[in-house]
């Protein structure tokens, strides 16, 4: 099955920095998707990029999917104490039922 | 919609005791997964299902038995539970489309096994 590298396993920003979490795969993958946990929570879905190259934003976020779709990043601007959480990306099957997740890198914000 | 609903919330059991986690969804989602979460090992893939009476193993299935027997429904079974299946247990709904497609989580279940 695809697997997937995540770093950094740990983060601690001053607030209003930035923050970038990478997802590295040694084989091509089918697709990337990014999920947010937050401190107590449930994984929720933030973006899927399929595509080689492609680049997305949502607000102060951007997530990169490599040319090569062996690697994805997501990098946060300016972080805000509401970015506190835990970043996975995944791996998902057509229909999502199987997804093989990175071991995900917490984000701390001081304040 | 609630979504999905796991249930219960926090679990203790005792070495040897079976029990079923619920997890239900109301969204008419054909695919159901069950994971668990531990620390620093981000979540592994119990068992799941893409429709009803169809079922399979994922990547950590020893020691868990799952049904299908309706859209709604996938129970996770621990047949004899063991310490090392404290966890924190996830379940997730999904389904193929054109454009994004996410999965959808529950809330949880904290499982400890004394």
């Amino acid at each position: 099955g695809q697997q997937v590298m995540q770093i950094p396993q740990y983060q601690h920003v001053q607030e209003g920095e930035d923050f970038t979490t990478y997802c590295n795969s040694s084989t091509t993958l089918s697709n990337i998707q990014w999920y947010k946990q937050r401190p107590g929570g449930h994984p929720v879905f933030l973006i899927q990029l399929v595509k080689s190259g492609e680049v997305k934003k949502q607000k102060r976020l951007t997530f990169q999917f490599g040319e090569a779709k062996k690697n994805s990043s997501l990098h946060i601007t300016a972080t805000q104490t509401t970015d506190v959480g835990t970043y996975f990306c995944a791996v998902g099957s057509l229909g999502n039922e199987k997804l093989t997740f990175g071991t995900g890198t917490r984000l701390t914000i001081i304040p | 919609n609630a979504g999905v609903t796991q249930t219960p919330k926090f679990q203790v059991l005792k070495t040897g005791q079976s029990m079923t986690l619920q997890c239900a969804q109301d969204m008419n989602h054909e695919y159901m997964s069950w994971y668990r979460q531990d620390p620093g090992m981000g979540l592994r893939l119990i068992h799941y299902s893409v429709g009803a009476g169809i079922t399979d193993q994922g990547e950590v299935p020893n020691g868990y038995n799952v049904s299908r027997s309706t859209t709604e429904d996938f129970p996770l079974r621990l047949l004899s539970a063991a310490p090392s299946q404290t966890s924190v247990y996830f379940c997730a709904s999904s389904y193929w489309g054109q454009g994004d497609t996410e999965a959808f989580f529950g809330q949880g279940t904290r499982l400890t096994v004394v």
